[in-house]
């Protein structure tokens, strides 16, 4: 069975600029997350998506970021405008109906913001 | 703040040995622990997941939890250098916020041939 994929791995952009990260959960999964990993602060959920739905924003880092998830099956992550120091990588994962359910996660975005 | 800590280690071993990782955390209500393992450049792989007081086994890997002390640990038996890997403890949130893990930053391990 396919896992979560995620597009593109890496994702090299002058400051300024727009980026978008795209995630596919696995199939039947309701539950959706998106985390950042970085050295200093390791991985940090960043949105929680129950059913399509917003369920927790709170630990977006500011209003560059949204993220829309429009179907079950395909989920959006975009900065504008990115910063070097949104320089990470960047982790879609899902699961089966959220709550304490297993997170399956992609392969990660490299974000590199020069 | 909840918080989830854990040694960043290197911890070393050697081949065949018991590698412990250990992590204790904030949240006294937090009813679901998982360890995941990420190898350099990849992404976090589930290893173990445990939701209830004393030891839960699984091939050559232990996870015990002690929720009185608020501590979670790995045990990792007959180590093998494929084994070398960051382990990530994640603490899941109480009630309603259950979704919520909290990543500890992770213990080193390295096993010496």
């Amino acid at each position: 069975d396919a896992g979560v994929i995620q597009s593109p791995r890496h994702e090299v952009t002058e400051m300024g600029q727009e980026v978008t990260l795209r995630c596919k959960p696995i199939s039947g999964h309701n539950s959706l997350f998106w985390y950042r990993q970085t050295m200093m602060r390791g991985l940090e959920l960043l949105i929680y998506f129950n059913n399509n739905v917003p369920i927790d924003d709170s630990g977006m880092p500011e209003d560059r970021f949204s993220a829309k998830m429009p179907n079950a099956s395909f989920s959006t992550l975009k900065i504008q405008p990115s910063e070097p120091r949104d320089s990470a990588v960047y982790f879609c994962a899902s699961s089966l109906s959220g709550g304490r359910d297993i997170q399956y996660f992609g392969a990660g975005t490299r974000l590199s913001v020069l | 703040q909840k918080e989830v800590e854990q040694n960043s280690g290197p911890l070393s071993v050697p081949e065949g040995a018991i590698a412990s990782l250990n992590c204790t955390y904030s949240d006294r209500g937090s009813q679901s622990f998982f360890w995941y393992r990420q190898y350099s450049g990849k992404s976090p792989e589930l290893i173990m997941f445990i939701y209830s007081n004393g030891d839960k086994e699984d091939g050559r890997f232990t996870a015990q939890l002690n929720k009185a002390s608020q501590y979670v640990s790995l045990l990792i038996r007959d180590s093998q250098p494929s084994d070398s890997a960051t382990y990530l403890c994640a603490v899941g949130g109480s009630g309603a916020g259950s979704y919520q893990l909290t990543f500890g930053k992770g213990t080193k391990l390295s096993v010496i041939p």
